[in-house]
């Protein structure tokens, strides 16, 4: 299997743009996550999803963010409008279902956001 | 809710010598304990992980960890470090029960490796 895949690996943008960060899960993972990693904050859990479903979506830090999966197979984080305090590394990863194998994360190599 | 501290940002060791990571957890019971590793520029793989049984854990790599309950700590150990194992390292906890499932996450220690 090809693992989590991300796009773009990197994303510069001006302030006030709409951003848009895409994933693949592993296909059978049943949980997809996203993350947002910065220096002052460490690893933040933003959203995630059960069989496409939003489950937890209490650390999406504001209306501007937003996530979607359409499909088992893809998912997306979008931001709108972009502000330089977004910049950071945001992470997707999946996980299988059921039992503790669940707790066990995959993740994809991130996009390394800039909001200039 | 649970909660994961490293208490080391920073940790550097020589090649060869042998590398602890402390990570401390507070929570009610028992909880899933992990160890991930994130080298520059990727996403963090799994190393270890801890569910039940014997309370030292086997990794890849080369890792191990040791669960001590008393001590409500899951340390990450490696006898004789390489230089490729300078990278952030990550502990987190989930909880057994409780409707969610979902791990938190310590703030990582970097291992910086001198030769």
């Amino acid at each position: 299997d090809a693992g989590v895949i991300q796009s773009p690996r990197h994303e510069v943008t001006e302030m006030g743009q709409e951003v848009t960060l895409r994933c693949k899960p592993i296909s059978g993972h049943d949980y997809l996550f996203w993350y947002r990693q910065t220096m002052m904050r460490g690893l933040e859990l933003l959203i995630y999803f059960n069989n496409n479903v939003p489950i937890d979506d209490s650390g999406m830090p504001e209306d501007r963010f937003s996530a979607k999966m359409p499909n088992a197979s893809f998912s997306t984080l979008k931001i709108q409008p972009s502000e330089p305090r977004d910049s950071a590394v945001y992470f997707c990863a999946s996980s299988p279902r059921g039992g503790p194998v669940y707790y066990e994360q995959y993740f994809g190599p991130g996009t390394r956001l800039t909001v200039t | 809710a649970q909660s994961v501290t490293q208490p080391d940002i920073h940790i550097t060791v020589s090649e060869g010598a042998s590398l602890e990571l402390r990570c401390n957890y507070s929570y009610g019971a028992t909880p899933y304990l992990f160890w991930y590793v994130q080298s520059p520029g990727q996403g963090l793989q799994l190393l270890l992980k801890y569910f039940s049984g014997d309370t030292l854990v086997q990794g890849i790599k080369g890792f191990e960890a040791e669960f001590k309950r008393s001590q409500s700590s899951f340390n990450l150990r490696k006898p004789s470090v390489h230089w490729s194992d300078a990278a952030e390292y990550f502990c987190a906890v989930a909880p057994i029960s409780g409707g969610s499932y979902i791990p938190t996450f310590g703030r990582g220690t970097s291992l910086i490796v001198h030769p």
